[in-house]
């Protein structure tokens, strides 16, 4: 069964501008969360999907949105971005939402890097 | 609201010297208890579920305990690509995400 698959691997930015990653979960997986990691926060949750629906959402600004496809494929955006953004931004699938107590996998990540 | 803390931040380990890390959390109704392993630059890798106190799991080297109040994750005779950052997550039983510790930064050395 493939993984978790995160695309673009890398990004390069630059301040006030706006980017899309995305993520395909495993194969049957209905939720999605995504996360930011950097050196000093360690891992923050953004936001999850679950069936197309947002489930729960992290202490982030506005300028930070996510959306779920019904073929389960999720999408995260950040407008106009700032230098604090560049992170490590990961996305993780499970079968049941969270409370679930099912396990999360997680994708290799995109780096994006804000200049 | 659900805390995680994992100790010690860092660990130096000679090849074949087995340890043991820590994962402290506070949660209002432990629904599960995540550890995961994940090299730089990439994304965890999934090690072990725990859900009750008492549970144990083991894979190779590794064998991960679950108490009331923590958990740990014992190291036999580790090897150098054992290598990694250790990072423990729970969950509650009221629809919240996984909350993250900060992650125990294991180097072993040969």
């Amino acid at each position: 069964k493939a993984g978790v698959t995160q695309t673009p691997r890398y990004l390069i930015k630059t301040r006030g501008q706006q980017v899309t990653l995305s993520c395909s979960p495993i194969s049957g997986h209905r939720s999605v969360s995504w996360y930011q990691q950097t050196p000093g926060q360690g891992l923050q949750f953004l936001f999850e999907y679950f069936s197309e629906t947002q489930r729960n959402k992290g202490n982030f600004p506005g300028r930070f949105s996510g959306r779920q496809f019904s073929n389960s494929r999720s999408e995260m955006n950040v407008s106009t971005l700032e230098l604090g953004d560049s992170a490590l931004y990961l996305c993780a699938s499970s079968q049941g939402t969270s409370g679930s107590g099912d396990t999360q996998y997680f994708g290799p990540g995109t780096r994006l890097t804000v200049l | 609201e659900d805390q995680v803390t994992q100790s010690p931040e860092a660990l130096r380990l000679q090849e074949g010297e087995s340890s043991s890390l820590n994962c402290s959390y506070t949660v209002s109704g432990l629904r599960g208890l995540f550890w995961y392993r994940q090299d730089p630059g990439k994304g965890p890798e999934f090690l072990f579920t725990l859900y009750s106190a008492g549970e144990e799991k083991e894979k190779e080297r590794l064998k991960a305990t679950l108490t009331k109040k923590e958990s740990f994750l014992h190291i036999t005779a580790p090897k150098p690509e054992d290598s990694a950052t250790y990072l423990c997550a729970v969950q509650d039983n009221y629809g919240q995400n996984f909350v993250f510790g900060p992650g125990t930064r294991l180097s072993v050395l040969p």
